[in-house]
C-alpha cells in the first residue's frame, strides 16, 4: 500500500486510560501532521513533525497529549488520562514538503477513537 | 475563533447541474486554499487549489474562484454527477504547514 496507514482504525477505551494511535506515513515524506475531527466539524491541528523534530505542536489541547516521530517516520499520537471529549476521529496525514509552493497532504482513513 | 467558514452545512442538486460549494475566511495571512473531498470512513482528498495570487484555477470540471478582497472562495462542480457526493472541505494555509478547515459541506447528487 503506498498511503498513509494508521492503526487501530477504531479503539473504544474507559475515561481515565492511556492510549496509542499510530500513523505510518508515504514512505519518503518528511513532513507529517495530526489532526482530530469532532462529529460535525472539520478536521482541526494538533502538531506537524518535520523529519523526527516537532516543528508545530499548537494544536495539541492540553499536556495530556503527546506525539512522537523518533525516526522520522512512523509517529504515535499518545493520550493519557483519556476523558469523553477526546472523542473523535484521530486523521494523520503526510506531504513531501519540497522547496516552493504548497505540498499535498495525503490523509489516512483516521482512528475514530471512543471514549466511555 | 473560526477563521474558515462553511456556512451551508448541505446541498443537494440534480445530476448534471452544476453545484456550487461557498468558502468565507477572515485571515488575511492565508496563501493558499485549498478544496478537499471526503467519502464515510476515509480520510480526505485533495480535490483543488489556488494561490492567493490567482483569481481562478480550473481542473477539468472543477473550478475554483478566489475573491480576496471579499475573503471568499467557492468551488464549482459542472456537470455535477452522483459520485460527486460527498463532503466537501474548505481549508487554507500559511506558508507550507497546517492547514485550517472548515466545518464542511454535505453535497448530495440527485440522479
Amino acid at each position: 500500500g503506498a498511503g498513509v496507514s494508521q492503526t487501530p482504525s477504531n479503539k473504544v477505551t474507559e475515561k481515565g486510560k492511556y492510549v496509542e494511535l499510530r500513523c505510518d506515513p508515504i514512505s519518503g515524506h518528511t513532513a507529517l501532521y495530526w489532526y482530530r475531527q469532532s462529529l460535525g466539524q472539520g478536521p482541526e491541528f494538533l502538531i506537524y513533525f518535520q523529519g523526527t523534530g516537532a516543528a508545530d505542536d499548537s494544536g495539541l489541547p492540553n499536556d495530556r497529549f503527546f506525539a512522537v516521530r523518533p525516526e522520522g517516520s512512523v509517529s504515535t499520537l499518545k493520550i493519557q488520562r483519556t476523558e469523553r471529549g477526546d472523542s473523535a476521529v484521530y486523521l494523520c496525514a503526510s506531504s513531501s514538503n519540497l522547496a516552493g509552493g504548497v505540498d499535498e497532504q495525503f490523509f489516512g482513513p483516521g482512528t475514530r477513537l471512543t471514549v466511555l | 475563533d473560526q477563521q474558515v467558514k462553511q456556512n451551508s452545512p448541505s446541498l443537494s442538486v440534480q445530476e448534471g447541474r452544476i453545484s456550487i460549494l461557498n468558502c468565507d475566511y477572515t485571515n488575511s495571512m492565508f496563501d493558499y486554499f485549498l478544496w478537499y473531498k471526503k467519502y464515510p470512513a476515509e480520510g480526505p482528498t485533495f480535490l483543488i487549489s489556488i494561490s492567493s495570487i490567482k483569481d481562478k484555477n480550473e481542473d477539468g470540471r472543477f473550478t475554483v474562484f478566489l475573491n480576496k478582497s471579499a475573503k471568499h472562495l467557492s468551488l464549482h462542480i459542472v456537470p455535477s454527477q452522483p459520485g460527486d457526493s460527498a463532503v466537501y472541505f474548505c481549508a487554507a494555509v500559511f506558508g507550507n504547514e497546517k492547514l485550517t478547515f472548515g466545518t464542511g459541506t454535505r453535497l448530495t447528487i440527485i440522479p
